[in-house]
């Protein structure tokens, strides 16, 4: 069936360093992808998408690569900070009224 | 503020019970969607309104749970005889436009725990 996976569940990296979380979803056919941020005791919290006409979007300080032929998407973090200290979930839709999300990633930050 | 907010931040209930969740979602956003989210994993679709028309209730576990949004803005997510595997967070989400291919704006969810 449809799945959205990621390849690591935890990320430990050092501040200032780019941070690179990935993403693999399993139907060729989704053509709009998100990820989202999710702190402690919050709602997710939307950081970029993009659709399939694309292959990378970039944000403040983000970036997301898409992959059509392996249908990977990755997100990458520039000069991690602190506050991206966070569970981040890649998402992927299934239309016309369905997001799927992965199980997330939890991103931590060594000083 | 200009948020998604959902009430109560937290509910406690005894299994039997029945409970209501409320969600109030951005003023004008057309759809809005409901979300289980169980520790540790992403959330889980449940339901899909656009305007006061629920047009995907796909992801309801059973028919236990019912969702409404009569006037095509607050909503409500109604669960019927609690059981302990109905503990999780809700979360609400709402959008501006049609569907699902645009980001959405969640709130900071409802935690239910059936004892």
């Amino acid at each position: 069936g449809e799945s959205v996976g990621l390849h690591l569940p935890t990320l430990s990296v050092q501040e200032g360093d780019n941070s690179i979380i990935n993403c693999a979803y399993s139907n060729s056919a989704s053509d709009y992808f998100i990820w989202y941020k999710q702190e402690s005791g919050k709602g997710p919290q939307f950081i970029i998408d993009i659709r399939s006409n694309m292959d990378k979007r970039q944000g403040q300080r983000v970036t997301v690569l898409l992959n059509k032929t392996v249908k990977h998407l990755s997100l990458q973090i520039a000069a991690t900070q602190p506050g991206d200290s966070a569970v981040y979930f890649c998402a992927e839709s299934a239309p016309p009224s369905k997001i799927i999300f992965g199980s997330g990633t939890r991103l931590s930050i060594r000083p | 503020g200009a948020g998604v907010s959902q009430s109560p931040r937290y509910k406690v209930a005894k299994r039997g019970q029945d409970v209501a969740l409320r969600c109030d979602p951005i003023s004008g956003h057309v759809s809005l969607f409901w979300y289980q989210q169980a520790l540790g994993q992403g959330p889980e679709f449940l339901t899909y309104f656009q305007n006061e028309a629920q047009l995907d209730k796909s992801g309801l576990p059973s028919d236990r749970f019912f969702a409404e949004r009569p006037e095509g803005s607050v909503s409500t997510l109604k669960i019927q005889r609690t059981q302990q595997e109905d503990s999780a967070v809700y979360l609400c989400a709402s959008s501006l436009g049609q569907g699902a291919r645009q980001p959405q704006h969640f709130g900071d969810g409802t935690r239910l725990s059936i004892l």
